[in-house]
């Protein structure tokens, strides 16, 4: 079964450093979400791509996160400076453009900020 | 899209049906009905979705009531490995750009 691969699992960085994470896909989806997800609470959208077009981005702390899908294929999501408040789970899906069935979620990347 | 509600915790006995409510109210007419679950540490999992009729699929079923304002998710033998949180999402379909937006879920837990 195709997989939306995240890496890395797991990442600790200091405060005030950057930090990326990296997904691919499964192959062939045009659509890439980024999910951020806080322990205890359900995932937050941080942003959608539409190919290599951002779509949605409005809850992207922009001042400090960026992310980018160059080629409309794998995309990274990267943070700069880290905050103590970035320690979360940073999720990746990706759908079928007008895809029905939902998104297939990756494992995720376990973020902790020292 | 429109906003659900769900209980915050449920618990099963093993070998019976969990059955997971869920209120959607103020549906609109062109929103589905979505369900995922996320177990520990994994990312979520789809299970099954619906527009107004009942559903089944290898994992669940999904009874919508005909006013559409809220619908059961059944799991019909709820085995340990079904412990987690399960979401009940409302979301427009026939477009890509119909994001899911997660609330905070039902934690079920199965009891050996």
């Amino acid at each position: 079964e195709a997989e939306v691969a995240q890496s890395p699992r797991y990442k600790i960085t200091e405060k005030s450093q950057a930090v990326a994470f990296w997904c691919d896909p499964i192959s062939g989806h045009a659509t890439l979400y980024w999910y951020r997800q806080i322990l205890g609470q359900g995932p937050e959208l941080l942003v959608q791509f539409q190919d290599e077009s951002v779509v949605d981005d409005s809850q992207l702390p922009k001042d400090r996160f960026s992310a980018e899908r160059l080629k409309g294929v794998d995309s990274t999501l990267k943070i700069q400076p880290a905050e103590l408040g970035d320690s979360a789970m940073y999720l990746c899906a990706s759908s079928y453009s007008g895809d029905s069935y939902g998104y297939t979620f990756g494992s995720g990347t376990r973020l902790t900020v020292v | 899209d429109a906003k659900t509600t769900q209980p915050t915790s449920m618990d099963c006995a093993e070998g019976r049906a969990a059955n997971l409510p869920c209120n959607h109210s103020t549906i609109s007419g062109n929103e589905y009905v979505y369900w995922y679950r996320q177990i520990h540490s994994q990312g979520p999992q789809y299970i099954i979705h619906g527009l107004k009729n009942n559903e089944t699929n290898e994992m669940a079923s999904l009874i919508i009531t005909e006013d559409r304002k809220s619908s059961t998710l059944i799991l019909p033998h709820a085995t340990l490995r079904d412990t987690a949180v399960y979401y009940c999402i409302v979301r427009a379909g026939g477009t890509s750009y119909g994001k899911l937006t997660f609330g905070q879920g039902t934690i079920l837990t199965v009891h050996p």
